[in-house]
């Protein structure tokens, strides 16, 4: 069955380290996304990539990086210089962009300890 | 950018009652609405849509409204069921159309 895979579902992060979340789609979607979500609150838009080697950042970009180097897959490094880290991480995929309905994974839930 | 606000946050209803959220937007141009359910702990998930070029769309018991003039679009569940319970989202395209905004969420509860 075609769908997003998110992994791990649960991660620990010590103070000061990176740590790489990872997202593998084989809907062959062209546009990829990754939202942060916080407890009772809505989506924030971290970055977005609509072409394999191509990304932009999104509304929260700071503390973030991405990749774009395979369809396939858009792993999101969460920095040392994200200050305030744990949060429930989001994973989706689109068709066509944001005119399309969007596929999500089942999520990364980040703690820092 | 895109000003999207949704109503209400919470809402309880007894089952098999209905159900309405609503969602206002700002961009006169955009011309996709979907709606995402969230349940506890996943990721959400696309449970209906609906283009400019429609007034409504159904499918069993969940259905959108769309009122361009007035920009807003509901969804509107009814026969509410226990499962029904989640938090549920709208979303609106912005940014040339390459991203989208999130509604809020309304954590719909149904009790049995």
């Amino acid at each position: 069955d075609g769908g997003i895979t998110q992994s791990p579902k649960y991660l620990f992060r010590k103070e000061g380290q990176n740590v790489t979340l990872s997202c593998e789609q084989n809907l062959n979607h062209d546009a990829m996304y990754w939202y942060r979500q916080d407890p009772g609150q809505g989506l924030r838009l971290i970055y977005y990539s609509q072409i394999v080697n191509d990304f932009q950042k999104g509304d929260i970009a700071e503390g973030y990086s991405v990749s774009r180097e395979k369809k396939e897959s858009f792993p999101l490094t969460v920095t040392s210089a994200q200050k305030n880290p744990t949060a429930f991480y989001l994973c989706a995929s689109s068709v066509g962009g944001a005119n399309y309905g969007y596929t999500f994974g089942s999520g990364t839930r980040l703690t820092v300890v | 950018g895109e000003n999207v606000e949704q109503h209400p946050s919470t809402l309880s209803v007894q089952e098999g009652d209905s159900a309405v959220i609503k969602c206002t937007y700002s961009d006169s141009a955009s011309n996709y609405f979907p709606w995402y359910k969230q349940e506890l702990g996943k990721g959400p998930q696309l449970i209906i849509d609906i283009r400019s070029n429609v007034g409504e769309k159904k499918d069993q018991r969940i259905a959108v409204t769309l009122n361009k003039t007035a920009k807003h679009f509901s969804l509107h569940i009814t026969e509410t069921q226990p499962e029904d319970s989640a938090v549920y989202f709208c979303a609106v395209p912005n940014g040339g159309y390459q991203k989208v905004t999130f509604g809020t969420g309304t954590k719909l509860q149904v009790i049995p």
